[in-house]
């Protein structure tokens, strides 16, 4: 099992461009999510997926999009990048959306906004 | 409203010594989850724990232990005889019963010497 996948591990964007950033993984796991993790801050939720077609918003979902057509993959996208959105993104995953469900982490994405 | 508090940003320690790392945390919840994840200098987030609000019984996994107390709202973490590959940033998080969210702190820095 390779886990959570996320590329690339490493973006430097300028003010308005868009990109998208991958998660996948290979778990059959049913909920998704993501954050991001700002210094002093912890980590936020961006964007989570109860299943595959079934996506909602987070604590801080401005300025991204998500989609879930796959169980495997959720991907995050970035419409208009703002230097506010510089930040290290996480996705992660868990079997069920019950509290009790431990979330596995990807490595991270870290992204910088010119 | 869910609410992690981790009051230490920054601690340091000299090999050896045992290090106590403190997360206490706001909820109205009667049923709730409390984890801790370890991020090393490599930046991935690594499951260490997870603890339902039902048991508080402490748990010791090697050097590792933990002490939960709802009486107080707490859920510390001990390292005892502490390792320079102990450094790492330590986040305390606390998940809702009917839905993984994840409330994290902002975590606390551990230094370790040689």
């Amino acid at each position: 099992n390779a886990g959570v996948t996320q590329t690339p591990k490493f973006q430097v964007l300028k003010t308005g461009q868009s990109m998208t950033l991958q998660c996948a993984q290979d778990m059959n796991h049913e909920y998704m999510s993501w954050y991001r993790q700002d210094p002093g801050m912890g980590l936020r939720l961006i964007h989570y997926s109860v299943g595959a077609g079934i996506t909602d918003q987070g604590e801080v979902p401005n300025g991204y999009n998500v989609s879930r057509s796959t169980t495997e993959d959720f991907p995050l996208r970035l419409l208009s990048a703002a230097p506010s959105q510089t930040s290290v993104y996480f996705c992660a995953s868990s079997y069920g959306a019950s509290g009790s469900d431990t979330q596995y982490f990807g490595p991270g994405t870290r992204l910088t906004v010119l | 409203a869910q609410k992690v508090t981790q009051a230490q940003t920054e601690i340091s320690v000299v090999e050896k010594e045992d290090v106590t790392l403190d997360c206490v945390y706001e909820t109205r919840d009667t049923t709730y989850y409390l984890f801790w994840y370890k991020q090393p200098p490599s930046g991935e987030l690594v499951f260490l724990i997870r603890r339902n609000s039902f048991d508080e019984q402490n748990e010791i996994s090697g050097r590792y232990s933990w002490n939960f107390q709802k009486s107080t709202s707490s859920f510390n973490f001990t390292i005892t005889a502490s390792q320079v590959v102990d450094s790492a940033v330590y986040f305390c998080a606390l998940s809702e019963a009917s839905f993984n969210k994840f409330y994290f702190g902002s975590g606390t820095k551990l230094n370790v010497k040689p």
